[in-house]
């Protein structure tokens, strides 16, 4: 299909760790966040980039935390030293334009440190 | 954290009932949207609102952006077993790096 992918789906890490999240946004789309939703909250803003610029990276709840996406499409997110407060269910979503244009999220993956 | 108020957390209905859910803040803000998640999925924009005011429909939906710009309802009309999910709702606020932000979700549960 023509959407947002994310892989891999399902991710179990045992704490120390590092994991690499990848999504790929649709195809020509110019902007891309990447989201934490913890179980049973919404998603929380981590991080957005327009094309290979990362112009916000407030959300990002620590240095551990780190995204890419050096080509402008796919991109990124790693986690370093996971914890388990870093499991959560991390979503991508892609939008045609600018930041406040409507946004497109991927599956997710879902993220288990033991 | 979460700038946003959804209410009610969790509905159990029965089929055919009408369904009202709604979202308050203390900021303003220049989009209201709603969003439906289910199981292993990402949420999917349901209905975008751009103005104060603005009343938009999509089948048996419907959602109003308040004139205050703090607060926004979603209504649903004669639910069907497909209604069951999470339904968020989020939107930009006026001022700063206008991030989407997104409040807590209402699951909605149907008695068929």
């Amino acid at each position: 299909g023509a959407g947002v992918s994310q892989s891999p789906r399902y991710k179990v890490a045992k704490r120390g760790q590092d994991v690499a999240l990848r999504c790929d946004p649709i195809s020509g789309h110019v902007s891309l966040f990447w989201y934490q939703q913890a179980l049973g909250q919404g998603p929380e803003f981590l991080t957005y980039f327009q094309n290979e610029a990362q112009l916000d990276k407030s959300g990002l709840p620590s240095d551990r935390f780190f995204a890419e996406r050096p080509e402008g499409s796919v991109s990124t997110l790693k986690i370093q030293r996971t914890q388990q407060e870093d499991s959560a269910v991390y979503l991508c979503a892609s939008s045609f334009g600018s930041r406040t244009d409507t946004q497109y999220f991927g599956p997710g993956t879902r993220l288990t440190v033991l | 954290g979460q700038q946003l108020n959804q209410s009610p957390q969790s509905m159990f209905i029965q089929e055919g009932e009408d369904v009202s859910m709604n979202c308050t803040s203390s900021s303003i803000f220049n989009t209201w949207l709603w969003y439906k998640q289910e199981p292993g999925e990402g949420p999917v924009l349901l209905i975008a609102l751009y103005k104060a005011g603005e009343l938009t429909s999509n089948g048996r939906l419907t959602a109003q952006f308040g004139i205050t710009r703090k607060d926004s309802f979603l209504n649903i009309s004669a639910s069907i077993p497909s209604d069951v999910g999470i339904y968020f709702c989020a939107g930009h606020i006026i001022q700063g790096a206008q991030k989407l932000v997104f409040g807590q979700g209402t699951r909605l549960t149907i008695n068929p």
